[in-house]
């Protein structure tokens, strides 16, 4: 069975500060992706950053960056430079590449950004 | 950019009654999903499609079902709806192919109360 698991419900930063967010899994499987989903508040869901499992290099997107780290199970998201809008749910995410690509999701983190 | 649009934002229905929440995607996608979120719970899979007319079981299909006559629109259906329903719904297509390949792609949620 997959799971993934987020262990920070709730997590706040001062403006400009770094922030990061905790998400471990489990699975047998080799191949698959991982995701960081970004939620504002009462506001559309949106993909924040995404890794394959078969890369090596870890996955960054402007301010956005993750530690993948396959042996340990373990794929943190690092804001740099929060910012205001970054105020948001994130929630942690694995597809299989099996099943129609079903996803699996952790609990979430609340992040807040204090001006 | 892809859209996934569901039908109403927010309903209140009472109990026993019959809801549909509707869901189209313009991106051609092939999978397409319905997540029920809860604070602490994260997203969980009530069912999702691969393909027009099939259909899977996620994790909670209990008290749903659904129906995907064609390609760009999935909808949830709750035939008796009870209290313990009341919920954020979220659709999410996804394509199995392209740059794109796997990525979710969220409609704004259906904040559904059953009295």
């Amino acid at each position: 069975a997959q799971t993934v698991t987020q262990s920070q419900p709730e997590m706040s930063v001062q403006e400009a500060e770094t922030v990061t967010l905790s998400c471990t899994y489990d699975t047998s499987e080799n191949n698959y992706y991982l995701f960081w989903y970004k939620q504002p508040p009462s506001r559309q869901m949106i993909l924040v950053i995404r890794q394959e499992a078969y890369k090596q290099q870890n996955a960054t997107e402007n301010r956005f960056s993750v530690n993948f780290q396959k042996a340990a199970k373990s794929f943190s998201l690092k804001i740099s430079d929060s910012q205001l809008g970054d105020t948001a749910m994130y929630f942690c995410a694995f597809m299989t590449t099996y099943s129609g690509n079903q996803f699996y999701f952790g609990t979430g983190t609340s992040l807040t950004v204090i001006p | 950019d892809v859209k996934v649009t569901q039908s109403s934002r927010y309903l209140v229905k009472r109990t026993g009654e019959k809801v549909f929440l509707e869901c189209v995607q313009d991106m051609d996608h092939e999978n397409m999903f319905w997540y029920r979120q809860d604070p602490g719970l994260g997203l969980r899979l009530i069912y999702f499609s691969y393909d027009v007319k099939m259909k899977e079981k996620g994790d909670i299909p209990e008290g749903y079902s659904v129906s995907r006559e064609k390609k760009e629109r999935f909808s949830l259906i709750l035939e008796s709806a009870s209290t313990n329903q009341t919920s954020m719904y979220l659709c999410a297509s996804s394509s199995t192919s392209g740059r794109f390949h796997g990525e979710l792609f969220f409609g704004e949620g259906s904040r559904l109360t059953v009295l």
